[in-house]
Order: structure tokens, then sequence, then C-alpha cells
């Protein structure tokens, strides 16, 4: 059983487009992050929910839109899509008060945009 | 803030020769610490981490010991392999948030 899925694993779409990323986890934690690793594989943080409440809201363009409908999903969603939104996106999930434990992370949505 | 360092890459070794990746960090608080790896085409991976000054995290030949005193999280295998070719992050993890390097390119030749 895949822990943190993501969907679509290749994305490629044009510029100005609308599109969305699907993250599901079946661990049971209770908080889920998005982040992004872009071309030279620096990783920054860009949302974080804890039980479908927004804890972390770094400085990210407001065309992205994260969703969390439940503790065990958490989506992001992009609006008028931009060359620079090209990355590869991770999601990952972790029990907030476990600080002792890393966090798990899905195998990544590479976006391009063209 | 809280942050993380790690030497630059890349770093191109010999199959077993000794690789060390430093990591230091700067924090508020007693952060854990992590390193993280990510194979060519895939996510990350939690390689090992360490919770409380002193302790040292091993998995896969790799260790890693808390130095709080230095604050640092340096990374060592004593003969890597072909297969050891990957990025390696160093990570900590304070409140909510996981901080990551710059992470570091290893590529090993047989």
């Amino acid at each position: 059983d895949t822990a943190v899925s993501q969907t679509p694993k290749y994305l490629v779409t044009q510029m100005g487009n609308d599109k969305s990323i699907k993250c599901e986890q079946n661990l049971g934690h209770d908080t889920m992050y998005w982040y992004k690793q872009d071309s030279k594989k620096f990783l920054k943080i860009m949302f974080s929910y804890n039980n479908k409440e927004l804890i972390i809201n770094e400085t990210v363009p407001n065309r992205f839109s994260p969703k969390s409908p439940d503790k065990a999903h958490l989506n992001l969603h992009i609006n008028s899509l931009e060359l620079g939104d090209s990355a590869v996106y991770f999601c990952a999930s972790s029990q907030v008060a476990a600080a002792n434990y890393g966090y798990t992370f899905g195998s990544g949505t590479r976006l391009t945009v063209v | 803030g809280d942050s993380v360092t790690q030497m630059e890459g890349p770093v191109t070794l010999s199959e077993e020769a000794f690789l060390t990746i430093n990591c230091t960090y700067t924090a508020t608080g007693y952060p854990s610490l992590f390193w993280y790896v990510q194979y060519p085409g895939e996510g990350l991976q939690l390689l090992l981490k360490a919770t409380k000054a002193d302790d040292k995290g091993s998995n896969k030949g790799f260790e890693a010991t808390y130095r709080k005193e230095t604050t640092s999280f340096h990374l060592e295998k004593g003969s890597v392999q072909v297969s050891d070719s990957a990025v390696y992050f160093c990570a900590l993890r304070s409140d909510y948030k996981l901080s990551f390097g710059a992470g570091t390119t290893v590529t090993v030749r047989a």
C-alpha cells in the first residue's frame, strides 16, 4: 500500500491554464504539506494543514490554493500557470505532535509549463 | 529562523571510498535532525535521524551524530557503492516545519 500518493505523476500544460494536483495519505497522520523542488533540487515548503486547518502558508503567489477536504487529503490548485511554476511538487504527511519523526513524502508531481 | 547549511556538491567518488557530507544548523530550540535521500527520479526517503544531543542515527551503512556543541550533523559512510548515487538532504524539524538544506548530489563511479 502506498503511504502518500500523488496524482498525476507528470503534468504538462500551457501557460495560463488552471490545474490541480491531488494527494492522499493512508498513514493516519494529522498534518499534510506541499513542498516545491526547483531545478537545482532546492526544497521549499509552501503550505501545511493540520486536521484540515491551514497552519503554514509561506510566501507563495495567491494563484496557488491548497484545499483539504479531510485530514487524509490535501490538494493543490494552481491558477493561471506561469513558466516559473515548472518544478516538482511533493506532498508529505506527518503526525504533528511527533516532532521526533520526519515526514513521509509522496513520489512527486513533475509540472512542466510550456 | 531555523535553518540548515550543507556542503555544496556535486561530490564524485569511486566505489569503496569514504563519504562525508557536512551539515550545520541554526535553531533556537532543540530540533530533531534528519538526513533524507532522493534517488534519481524518485521522492525523498528518510535515511536516518537523531532527536537529541549525542544521539547517533544509522541506516544502510550511513551514520550521523547530533553534535550540539558544534551544531552539526555530518553524514558519513565508510565504503560507498554505485547504488548510493543520489541527492542527500540534511533537515531539521522544529514546531510544525521541516526545513531542508540545499542538497548534495553524490555520484559514485564503479
